[in-house]
């Protein structure tokens, strides 16, 4: 157990919907990483949040958002679903806001979506 | 750019067999850190091992051992005497030391160990 909380494990939703996967780090790390992981991806980097603040944004497409709230945990919103965002998601977590690399991970959350 | 090759989508082995799982990287950074993770079939990525560009020495963890060679910008993993518990896919990552470049990963190798 890695101590990263992901919900929900699995959502089917249809396309042209909005979902909301939610991330609760380690007790302690203030940093939260979001990848998508997909057949033909592979794992992706998203974005990244250091103590409520942006730090670093990856291919995240624009129909996507996250945010960190005060009490360090973090929303992955992704709108107007299309069939390709069926994927894997996983949050990750860190201490350090520079990204030391040990990142404990989240059990993920699968997207279907039809 | 930085980027993780792991040439092998798909091995398979018979229990007790070696097997070696082959890392390529590239990166202009003179300074990273090198990764593995294992990603079993329920699903979470579970952090193996760091290593950082400064420290060429492999380094051996019970039945896993890794061996870096700056050289050929190469970080391989082996594991001695497979069980069916290694089963799983295989992760491996390249992290600049600067900046806040995230963690980038190769494609991963599925490692399928059969009794």
């Amino acid at each position: 157990d890695s101590g990263v909380t992901q919900t929900p494990k699995h959502l089917i939703t249809a396309t042209g919907q909005r979902v909301t996967l939610r991330c609760s780090p380690r007790s302690g790390d203030l940093s939260v990483y979001w990848y998508q992981q997909s057949l033909d991806q592979g794992l992706q980097f998203l974005i990244q949040y250091y103590n409520g603040e942006e730090r670093a944004k990856g291919n995240i497409l624009e129909r996507f958002s996250a945010q960190q709230f005060p009490d360090l945990h973090s929303e992955l919103n992704l709108s107007s679903l299309e069939l390709g965002d069926s994927a894997l998601y996983f949050c990750a977590s860190s201490v350090a806001g520079s990204n030391t690399g040990e990142l404990f991970f989240g059990e993920g959350s699968r997207l279907t979506v039809l | 750019a930085q980027k993780v090759t792991q040439a092998q989508t798909e091995i398979s082995v018979v229990e007790k067999e070696d097997v070696t799982l082959d890392c390529v990287y590239e990166t202009r950074d003179t300074t990273y850190y090198l990764f593995w993770y294992k990603q079993p079939p329920s699903g979470e990525l579970v952090f193996l091992i760091r290593r950082n560009s400064f420290d060429e020495q492999n380094e051996i963890s019970g039945r896993y051992s890794w061996n870096f060679q700056k050289s050929t910008s190469s970080f391989n993993f082996t594991i001695t005497a497979s069980q069916v518990v290694d089963s799983a896919v295989y992760f491996c990552a390249l992290l600049p030391f600067s900046g806040n470049t995230p963690l980038v990963f190769g494609k991963g190798t599925r490692l399928s160990v059969i009794a």
